[in-house]
């Protein structure tokens, strides 16, 4: 069954560091560009960034809000997908998930997620 | 960061039809296209169309999607209870790099 399975979620402290993880199963990891998104409670999609293929040097992009704190990384060895969280502010509170993107011609968009991971930046 | 706007909510009536707009600019729907996705309460987002119109397997020919210049749209016939969620059209800017997504729309079918 292809699937994405996030772990890692908790409660942190604001200036904190939280690693979320992104295990996939079903499919040849490293063929596919993988994103984060995440969603604060009762709000909308937010998409936080991307790890692209192996064909693309696993190259990386960031949204704006989150550049120089998160960092995407990959170990195709292990099928997973990290997401290094830090000097999180409470605005980073969300629930994340990784979405495995199309990729090719014109906008894919995403067709398998994860159930998410919560995490809860307050003091 | 720009992005995609979409009305926050639409009702309409049981097996009626409900469209929904998305516009962006020339740097991301109207460069690269669009894709929906459905998003009911407490569950993870699902691909309902991308690369404008494509159609994944499994998801109903009721739910159609189309691109005209900037803006996109996704239609849905023969509304059912259970097309009661929030839809999310996406894009990717070439000109910011990144991804965007519109607010979202609820859909309250009545």
């Amino acid at each position: 069954e292809v699937q994405l399975v996030e772990s890692g979620g908790d409660l942190v402290q604001p200036g904190g560091s939280l690693r979320l993880s992104c295990a996939a199963s079903g499919f040849t990891f490293s063929d596919h560009y993988i994103d984060w998104v995440r969603q604060a409670p009762g709000k909308g999609l937010e998409w936080v960034g991307r790890s692209r293929n192996r064909a693309k040097s696993y190259s990386t992009e960031y949204a704006a809000s989150v550049k120089g704190r998160f960092t995407i990384s990959r170990d195709d060895s292990k099928n997973s997908l990290y997401l290094q969280m830090n000097s999180l502010k409470v605005e980073d509170t969300a629930f994340y998930y990784c979405a495995r993107y199309i990729s090719g011609t014109n906008f894919g968009g995403f067709d398998i997620w994860g159930q998410g991971a919560m995490v809860i930046v307050s003091s | 960061q720009a992005g995609l706007t979409q009305p926050p909510s639409v009702s309409r009536g049981l097996r009626e039809t409900a469209t929904f707009t998305c516009t962006g600019n020339s740097n991301n729907v109207g460069d690269q296209g669009a894709a929906w996705l459905q998003q009911h309460q407490g569950h993870p987002p699902k691909l309902l169309s991308y690369r404008d119109n494509k159609r994944p397997s499994g998801i109903s020919e009721r739910f159609s999607a189309s691109r005209s210049g900037n803006t996109a749209s996704l239609t849905i016939s023969g509304l059912q209870p259970e097309d009661e969620a929030d839809y999310y059209c996406s894009a990717w800017d070439s000109s910011l790099s990144v991804l965007v997504f519109g607010g979202g729309t609820k859909l309250t079918v009545l």
